[in-house]
């Protein structure tokens, strides 16, 4: 089955650092997604994008987080200036319609010191 | 707003045991789509099924199967004859027609006792 790739697997950061979060979603997928998991909590959605553009984002997509497509293939979520809080596993997703099953990448943990 | 409630934070059972996991939604969505994810010790989020809101009939896969019940707004997940590999936590998600953002419960765990 073909799977979303995700890298790094950790990322360790000192706070007020700058991170990219780097996917690489299924290739024939149109929708793309970020979602985060802190510690023990369930899964929140952070935002999702289609056809070169944000279309949904949730109210932890502030200002310091930035998604971007710089090519065919990858998928990046950039966080300008990392706060402690900001210390979860992030997910990638990929789907291809709306509605369809989301495929997960295998996530990258953060750790914001 | 869209809302999905797992109730039950934690369930312990001995292998062979049947156990079911609840799921209730709230959506003013008249089309949406559930899902059951798998979140085992290893981190990584594992589909299990999707349903839409139109197709009503229980499903079956293996040890696996689920009740969806619109009358009641409950997708309800059972494991038949557990095993310790069953042990993870297991998600159940909503997404409305308009958008793909999945809404997560709080999640489940399940821990199978060998």
């Amino acid at each position: 089955e073909p799977e979303v790739t995700q890298t790094p697997s950790h990322q360790v950061t000192q706070m007020g650092q700058e991170v990219i979060l780097r996917c690489v979603p299924i290739s024939n997928h149109l929708y793309f997604y970020w979602y985060r998991q802190i510690l023990g909590q369930k899964v929140e959605f952070l935002v999702s994008f289609y056809n070169n553009e944000i279309s949904e984002k949730s109210e932890i997509f502030d200002d310091q987080f930035s998604v971007e497509r710089p090519d065919g293939s990858n998928f990046t979520l950039k966080i300008r200036s990392t706060k402690l809080e900001d210390s979860a596993m992030y997910f990638c997703a990929s789907s291809s319609g709306v509605g369809g099953k989301l495929f997960f990448g295998s996530g990258t943990q953060l750790s914001v010191l | 707003a869209q809302k999905v409630t797992q109730a039950q934070t934690e369930i312990s059972v001995v292998e062979k045991e049947d156990v079911t996991l609840d799921c209730v939604y709230e959506t003013r969505d008249t089309t949406y789509y559930l899902f059951w994810y798998k979140q085992p010790p290893s981190g990584e989020l594992v589909f299990l099924i999707r349903r839409n809101s139109f197709d009503e009939q229980n499903e079956i896969s293996g040890r696996y199967s689920w009740n969806f019940q619109k009358s009641t707004s409950s997708f309800n997940f059972t494991i038949t004859a557990s095993q310790v590999v069953d042990s993870a936590v297991y998600f159940c998600a909503l997404t409305g027609a308009a958008g793909n953002k999945l809404t997560f419960g709080g999640g489940t765990r399940v821990l199978v006792k060998p």
